[in-house]
């Protein structure tokens, strides 16, 4: 079965600018949680869909946002891009809420570039 | 707050060579997840173990927890160069989050 797609791969951007990454998960599953990645901070959660709802979220500013889809397909969005937001954006399904006692299936990520 | 430390940050071992990583933290956990990263790309989820239980296997892989301790380790028994990655451990507390550690970076050297 396909595996968890994140397009694009690849972004760059410009500082101000603003952003949509967009996660398509297993068939099937209905949570979908977000991650950044950087060498700095490690992983750290964005937030997590449930069957369109958020069902948790992270210590970041209100410039991330995201939403679930009826289909489950998810995006976030990120709005006036800074430096810091360089990173690799991490997409993650799961059969039921969270990780609990399934574990995640994540896809490659998208790597934004702010310049 | 919940988090995750790994020990060592950084192994290099030899082909063929056993690789134990370390897993601390510090408030109770439903259970602890270990994933593999290669370089740039997505994880992968290695081994699940649920907080009663004390020990899993899977092929080359063998995962512990120690609840007293608030401690796991991963094995990977006969390292190969494909083991080449970071190894993560990842902490459900009980669906209020899932904290991921800073990860240890393994270089199995051919």
């Amino acid at each position: 079965k396909a595996g968890v797609t994140q397009t694009p791969r690849y972004l760059i951007k410009t500082r101000g600018q603003q952003v949509t990454l967009s996660c398509s998960p297993i068939s099937g599953h209905r949570s979908v949680s977000w991650y950044q990645q950087t060498p700095g901070q490690g992983l750290q959660f964005l937030f997590e869909y449930f069957s369109e709802t958020q069902r948790n979220k992270g210590n970041f500013p209100g410039r991330f946002s995201g939403r679930q889809f009826s289909n489950s397909r998810s995006e976030m969005n990120v709005s006036t891009l800074e430096l810091g937001d360089s990173a690799l954006y991490l997409c993650a399904s799961s059969p039921g809420t969270g990780a609990n006692n399934y574990g995640y299936t994540f896809g490659s990520g998208t790597r934004l570039t702010v310049v | 707050s919940q988090q995750g430390e790994e020990d060592p940050q950084a192994l290099s071992i030899q082909e063929g060579e056993n690789a134990t990583m370390n897993c601390s933290y510090k408030t109770s956990i439903n259970n602890l997840q270990w994933y593999r990263q290669n370089s740039g790309r997505g994880l992968v989820h290695l081994i699940l173990i649920r907080s009663n239980e004390r020990e899993k296997h899977s092929g080359r892989l063998r995962v512990t927890l120690d609840t007293s301790k608030k401690s796991s380790s991963l094995l990977i028994t006969a390292s190969r160069a494909a083991d080449t990655a970071s190894y993560f451990c990842a902490l459900d507390n009980y669906g209020q989050n899932f904290v991921f550690g800073p990860g240890t970076r393994l270089s199995v050297l051919p």
